[in-house]
């Protein structure tokens, strides 16, 4: 089965790092393109990074610079390593595969990160 | 602000057809990247309904369909029913962003 699981949200202040993961099965990381999705409470859907099947990483302005995108493909892991978080990164992480075509066909169920003082 | 324009919300009654717009620009829908659509039920992720502008996904049922034109693009919904009460998205790719980008979404209610 196809499947994508996040860990390793949860609550911090802002300032903090945290490193979310997430485990695929069914298919490989390194061959596919990869992204992290997120939503911010009662908003809609913001593509954060995205990582390509050649490694090369984009990032939204928002976030780069302080959100590193990167694999571990004999783990089938993608991870989102997040510093210098800022209240306004609040959201449910979604780790999500990316066609060629540029539609996500696979979502996890997400992971909540919650910055607050 | 998303770069991608819908309505906030739409409804319609069982059994009416209602449609969500989808507008772009020059670097996106109007570059000929393909729009997609989402349905994210209350409480759980999204999940994708149309691909390719107009392709419907495995299991999507025929009452879903899409269609582009110009810098816009188009989900229909007929046969409304209560369980298709939910938030809407469209996705494209733009080329100036390099990024994947996301209408705001659109909410729908079934009366």
């Amino acid at each position: 089965e196809v499947q994508a699981v996040e860990t390793g949200g949860g609550l911090i202040q802002p300032g903090g790092s945290l490193r979310l993961s997430c485990a695929v099965s069914g298919f490989r990381v390194g061959n596919n393109y990869m992204s992290w999705v997120r939503q911010a409470p009662g908003k809609g859907l913001e593509c954060v990074s995205l990582i390509y099947s050649d490694g090369g990483t984009d990032y939204v302005d928002s976030v780069r610079g302080r959100f590193t995108i990167s694999r571990d493909d004999s783990k089938y892991r993608l991870f989102l390593q997040m510093n210098s978080l800022r209240v306004e990164d609040t959201a449910v992480y979604y780790c999500a595969r990316v066609s060629t075509r540029f539609y996500i066909d696979v979502w996890g169920k997400g992971t909540t990160v919650t910055v607050s003082s | 602000q998303s770069v991608l324009t819908q309505p906030p919300s739409v409804s319609g009654a069982p059994g009416q057809r209602v449609t969500i717009s989808c507008t772009g620009s020059s670097s996106n829908i109007g570059a000929g990247y393909e729009v997609h659509w989402y349905q994210q039920l209350p409480g759980t992720a999204p999940r994708l309904l149309i691909f390719g502008d107009s392709d419907r996904f495995s299991g999507v049922p025929d009452r879903f369909s899409g269609s582009k034109s110009g810098t816009s693009a188009s989900l229909a919904i007929t046969g409304l029913q209560a369980e298709d009460e939910a938030d809407y998205y469209c996705q494209s790719y733009d080329s100036s962003l390099s990024d994947v980008v996301f209408g705001g979404g659109t909410t729908l209610t079934v009366l």
